[in-house]
């Protein structure tokens, strides 16, 4: 199985700043990965795929990178709609697919 | 476009079996797609459960391997979730989505809470 590692656990931006967030893979995973953006109380919603394409709909300010074995998701100037919680998952080897545990984005 | 509705039990006894359905609507659930079950434990992760094609191929988390069973009705445009032998560890919200190849997860339904407790 596949163990996607995500940091940090919490990150604390002011709006309008910059957010970094990694994700790395317990081995490679090539560009197999995606990243997803989590609100309280609702289903995750895709952002990332292909470790850099932006999903449909998806702000340009999001931005994918990274490959093999590390990534990075980057906010590049963060709106009050940003704070949630932050999944990256990989699908180059499955069964199972796996999640991060997640990163989250809380107001500094 | 395609959207996801979650439904079944609320609450399910220990030791008994979770059944859910996902109705797919706004398109077919014999398009080129794969069709999963991913939980979230309450304040947790998500875990992959499984998926299915409409052929009824599946492909199972081999830690739920054992106790999950997968299937698909094409006359009702859905798929459904069984997961046996409950405990409390499986008291989770659970969301069916659309694997859309390389494009990921791409929709997902709102998610179904499912407690399990006597």
């Amino acid at each position: 199985e596949i163990v996607m590692t995500q940091s940090p656990a919490t990150l604390s931006v002011s709006p309008g700043e910059r957010a970094t967030l990694s994700c790395r893979a317990s081995q490679s995973v090539s560009s197999n990965l995606a990243w997803y953006q989590q609100k309280p109380g609702q289903a995750p919603r895709l952002l990332i795929y292909d470790a850099s394409t932006r999903a449909t709909g998806i702000p340009a300010r999001f931005s994918g990178s990274g490959s093999g074995t590390e990534f990075t998701l980057t906010i590049s100037s963060l709106q009050s709609e940003d704070f949630a919680v932050y999944y990256c998952q990989q699908y180059n080897y499955w069964p199972p697919l796996t999640f991060g545990g997640g990163t989250k984005v809380e107001i500094k | 476009q395609v959207q996801l509705q979650e439904s079944g039990p609320g609450l399910v006894k220990p030791s008994g079996t979770l059944s859910l359905t996902c109705a797919v609507s706004g398109g077919s659930i014999s398009s080129s797609n794969w069709w999963s079950w991913i939980r979230q434990p309450p304040g947790k992760g998500l875990e992959w459960i499984g998926e299915i094609y409409h052929s009824g191929s599946t492909s199972y988390n081999p830690s739920l391997k054992s106790r999950v069973t997968i299937s698909v009705d094409k006359s009702n445009n859905q798929f459904s979730l069984r997961l046996s032998s409950v405990t409390a560890a499986d008291t989770a919200v659970y969301y069916c989505a659309r694997w859309q190849g390389s494009h990921a997860f791409d929709i997902w339904g709102q998610g179904t809470l499912v407690t399990v407790s006597s």
